[in-house]
């Protein structure tokens, strides 16, 4: 058990449809992560929150949406994705200068 | 900035091989380095970590020892066994909230 959940496990979406990934920690780290991770290519890192606000985009398109109300719960939009973006997306949490503890991830499929 | 360099894969061993993985960083401050590992189908677990020089991280028979000299934090385990087969991650963390991860190398044990 890690402490940092995602929901859903698994999600098959067409290029039309919208959906939300949701994380959420109960560690009381204060920085949220975003993170995709694709086959035969190293981990990429969309977004940091720290403390709610949003501190870092890594040049995301922005089909992805993130959201983060609290410090315990971390959203990723999805509308009008492409095929290329199929990815495991992971969540993570952490303190300041400190290690991440990550989620299981949602196993994205766009048809 | 910060970067991480780990040693190219795939790795195949027979169990109770010895295993090294190397890897070594660019950093401009002092940072805490990780060792990730990411089983089949499942996000990233913190292995082992060091926070600063000679400082040696350890688990599940797992040792890295964080190098200043040689800007170096190789990952060693005496005899592997087939439930260490992985995809291992070295990361650093500069005092920020953010993780420099290395490309990832995926280990395989036989039996």
């Amino acid at each position: 058990e890690t402490g940092v959940t995602q929901t859903p496990r698994h999600l098959v979406m067409g290029m039309t449809n919208k959906k939300s990934l949701k994380c959420e920690q109960h560690l009381g780290h204060n920085a949220m992560y975003w993170y995709k991770q694709s086959a035969k290519k190293p981990l990429e890192l969309m977004f940091v929150y720290n403390f709610k606000e949003q501190t870092e985009n890594n040049s995301v398109p922005s089909r992805f949406s993130p959201e983060c109300p609290n410090s315990s719960h971390l959203f990723l939009h999805l509308h009008t994705l492409q095929p290329e973006d199929s990815a495991l997306y992971l969540c993570a949490s952490s303190l300041q200068g400190s290690e991440q503890f990550f989620g299981p991830g949602t196993r994205l499929t766009v048809l | 900035g910060d970067s991480v360099t780990q040693m190219e894969g795939p790795v195949t061993l027979s169990e109770e091989a010895f295993l090294t993985i190397n890897c070594t960083y660019t950093a401009t401050g002092y940072p805490s380095l990780f060792w990730y590992v990411q089983y089949p189908g499942e996000g990233l677990q913190l292995l082992l970590k060091a926070t600063k020089a000679d400082d040696k991280g350890s688990n599940k028979g797992f040792e890295a020892t964080y190098r200043k000299e040689t800007t170096s934090f190789h990952l060693e385990k005496g005899s592997v066994q087939v439930s260490d087969s992985a995809v291992y991650f070295c990361a650093l963390s500069d005092n920020d909230y953010k993780l420099s991860f290395g490309a990832g190398t995926t280990v395989t044990v036989r039996a």
